[in-house]
């Protein structure tokens, strides 16, 4: 099992319209959450975090988490063309103390004008 | 608003070469990492830094590479024998506390020929 796992996509939504991205993960232990923006040839861009179960709210987008599923998800509410890019899930992963960010493989957005 | 720095943009090297790729952090900022990315494919983590000593390293930090925080606000990685595999966008981070949100360098594209 992969440890964070993202459906490729790409997925394409209309202008306007809510994309929703997903993201599973597998260690349990894990406590720390986020979702980064890439553009093509550029670096990751954080764009939320998220600790505990629950909606994070931060204008257009929402994050949401849920422990026991051990489920990530990102809302991007009234899409813009601009949001075409790939969406990151990291998860912070603790080992003897040490933490690190392990990513998906990312979902490809696309918006639709 | 502070920002992690990334030299040089794009860096072009023979096989065999050594590289130095530079960093600096975000100026508060205690925990430091880098990471890479081979086109394609996901973000890696190669190794974690704190209190001027390698926290975590991945298996792909052989003993080809090293780090270093020479004066306080560099953060260095050296690839000491380039390798054709060694090209990919190598992304420093940096981040305040220990499970909060890591931010990105603009990243050094590495090409090994």
């Amino acid at each position: 099992q992969k440890e964070v796992e993202q459906n490729s996509g790409p997925l394409s939504v209309p202008e306007g319209a809510i994309a929703s991205l997903n993201c599973t993960y597998s260690d349990r232990g894990s406590q720390s959450f986020f979702w980064y923006r890439q553009y093509s040839g550029k670096s990751p861009e954080l764009i939320m975090s998220i600790y505990s179960n629950g909606d994070k709210e931060d204008g257009r987008f929402t994050a949401q988490l849920n422990k026991a599923s051990q489920y990530v998800s990102l809302l991007i509410r009234d899409s813009q063309p601009s949001d075409s890019a790939t969406y990151l899930c990291a998860v912070n992963k603790v080992n003897f103390g040490n933490e690190k960010l392990t990513f998906g493989t990312g979902t490809r957005l696309t918006i639709i004008p | 608003e502070p920002e992690v720095t990334q030299t040089p943009s794009h860096q072009v090297t023979q096989m065999g070469q050594e590289v130095i790729l530079r960093c600096v952090p975000i100026s508060n900022h205690l925990y430091f990492y880098w990471y890479r990315q081979i086109l394609g494919q996901k973000v890696e983590f190669l190794v974690s830094f704190y209190n001027n000593e390698i926290s975590e390293k991945s298996e792909i930090f052989d003993d080809q590479f090293s780090v270093e925080r020479p004066d306080g606000s560099n953060f260095t990685l050296k690839i000491r024998s380039t390798k054709l595999e060694d090209s990919a966008m190598y992304f420093c981070a940096s981040r305040l506390y220990r499970g909060n949100e890591a931010f990105f360098g603009q990243g050094t594209r590495l090409t090994v020929v």
